[in-house]
């Protein structure tokens, strides 16, 4: 029974260049969440997505970033023209309602490098 | 605008003696809260969660406590172990939140032999 998983593991892009994270939930979990973690601090909501359909993108930068979570497939983070500021610990995590006071579970998140 | 504070960013307990990590909030709307436990390199463990109806919740050497007057909530760890070492983050969230979920800056807590 594997958890959240996601990949890659590391990344690393250059300053322009775009970057996209995966997150495949547990089985059975139809919501998806994403998490920022930026150096020295906690961790800061960034979407909320059910099967084809964003619930809330309140957290999510204006420009450059974007999420789905196909009918079919993982969850995707997209960032366009990556900077620097954007190097952080990126965390999805997956629930079988959308109840998170239950707790998701979380997988080991993806580290972004811009160099 | 922080609406959850950890204040200690680090904790040094002696292993078998009790771990007290604290977390305040300040918005009303909030009505659960969880606890988090990280290790370098992984994702955040889901530990112990509180309803706002409740003042206390136990779960073997995990204790959350909340003072929803004071807006403040901790959680105990007793006895503590050396695998606890690992960075603690408080949680909260409410039913109009749409299951989001706002966290604190987390303490480090170290356990030594």
């Amino acid at each position: 029974n594997a958890g959240v998983m996601q990949n890659p593991r590391h990344l690393v892009r250059r300053r322009g260049q775009e970057a996209r994270l995966r997150c495949s939930p547990m089985k059975g979990h139809s919501h998806v969440y994403w998490y920022r973690q930026l150096p020295e601090e906690g961790l800061k909501f960034m979407v909320y997505l059910q099967k084809e359909n964003i619930i809330d993108e309140s957290g999510m930068p204006k420009e450059r970033f974007s999420a789905e979570f196909p009918k079919e497939g993982p969850s995707i983070l997209r960032i366009q023209q990556v900077v620097r500021g954007d190097s952080a610990a990126y965390f999805c995590a997956s629930s079988p309602r959308d109840r998170s006071n239950y707790g998701y579970t979380f997988g080991s998140g993806t580290r972004l490098t811009v160099v | 605008d922080q609406q959850v504070k950890q204040n200690s960013p680090s904790l040094s307990v002696q292993e078998g003696r009790i771990s007290i990590l604290n977390c305040d909030y300040t918005n009303s709307m909030f009505d659960y809260f969880l606890w988090y436990k990280k290790y370098p390199a992984e994702g955040p463990t889901f530990l112990i969660s509180i309803s706002s109806i409740k003042d206390k919740n136990e779960d073997g050497r995990f204790t959350v406590f909340l003072n929803k007057s004071a807006k403040h909530l901790s959680l105990h760890i007793v006895p503590s172990q050396p695998g606890d070492s690992a960075v603690y983050f408080c949680a909260s969230g409410g039913t109009g939140t749409a299951s989001k979920l706002t966290f604190g800056t987390g303490t480090r807590l170290q356990v030594t032999l």
